[in-house]
């Protein structure tokens, strides 16, 4: 069964750090894998997607992920925090030839001025 | 591009109205669509998947008399709470995912925040 973990609830980064938020995954064959963030009372934003390639994914607003096979991690990174980076943030995977995605449970990221 | 739009974006209702939410794929087509529930602090709990004139298939514990699903094209679904109840206030969230290069990514409107009184 498909599955996606994400260890923190919630990760606390002072801005201009960078940050880690971390999810590792569960899936038969390849998977496609991928972040999303939402903002209160929002629905999702895509962020970026690893389906096959290059194992460092780049997305929006400078955010980028590293696909770890061995360890089964994408976890989700960028190099100096923003305040305005603060959001929900989950990891999905989806296995190829699979029609749904799985979510995590969410990883809360506060940005501390 | 890429983007899905939902509406209304909040809805009241008495219990045991109905409610229609409707979920649109602006700028692309979308052969299957999602409906999703996201309950306060958790994650988003699955409800269907719907491709376009076929029907709907609901997940475990989904109720699909009570969650009318109709994706009748390929820009747009409507999700309707039939004899809506205080237990289903929730925020509800569509998503769509096209055809084209763009296949493999779920791309997800705004949300619907339900209250029902």
């Amino acid at each position: 069964a498909q599955s996606v973990a994400q260890p923190e609830d919630q990760v606390n980064v002072a801005e201009g750090n960078p940050l880690t938020v971390k999810c590792t995954y569960s899936v038969s064959g390849n998977p496609y894998l991928f972040w999303y963030v939402q903002y209160p009372n929002r629905g999702l934003q895509f962020l970026l997607k690893y389906i096959t390639g290059d194992n460092l994914v780049k997305g929006s607003y400078g955010f980028e992920a590293e696909f770890n096979k061995s360890q089964t991690s994408f976890h989700l990174k960028k190099p100096s925090a923003l305040v305005s980076d603060s959001a929900l943030y989950f990891c999905a995977v989806r296995g190829a030839g699979d029609d749904k995605i799985i979510f995590g449970k969410g990883t809360r990221l506060h940005i501390l001025p | 591009g890429a983007v899905v739009s939902q509406h209304p974006s909040w809805v009241i209702c008495k219990s045991g109205t109905s409610v229609k939410i409707e979920c649109r794929s602006l700028d692309f087509q979308a052969t299957t669509m999602f409906w999703y529930r996201q309950f306060p602090k958790q994650s988003l709990m699955l409800m269907a998947t719907s491709n376009e004139g076929s029907k709907a298939t609901y997940e475990q514990g989904v109720e699909k008399d009570k969650f009318l699903i109709n994706h009748a094209s390929l820009t747009l679904s409507t999700l309707t709470v039939t004899s809506a109840h205080p237990e289903d206030s929730s925020f509800y969230i569509c998503s769509a995912r096209g055809g084209g290069s763009g296949t493999d990514t779920q791309y997800f409107g705004p949300g619907t925040r339900l209250t029902v009184l």
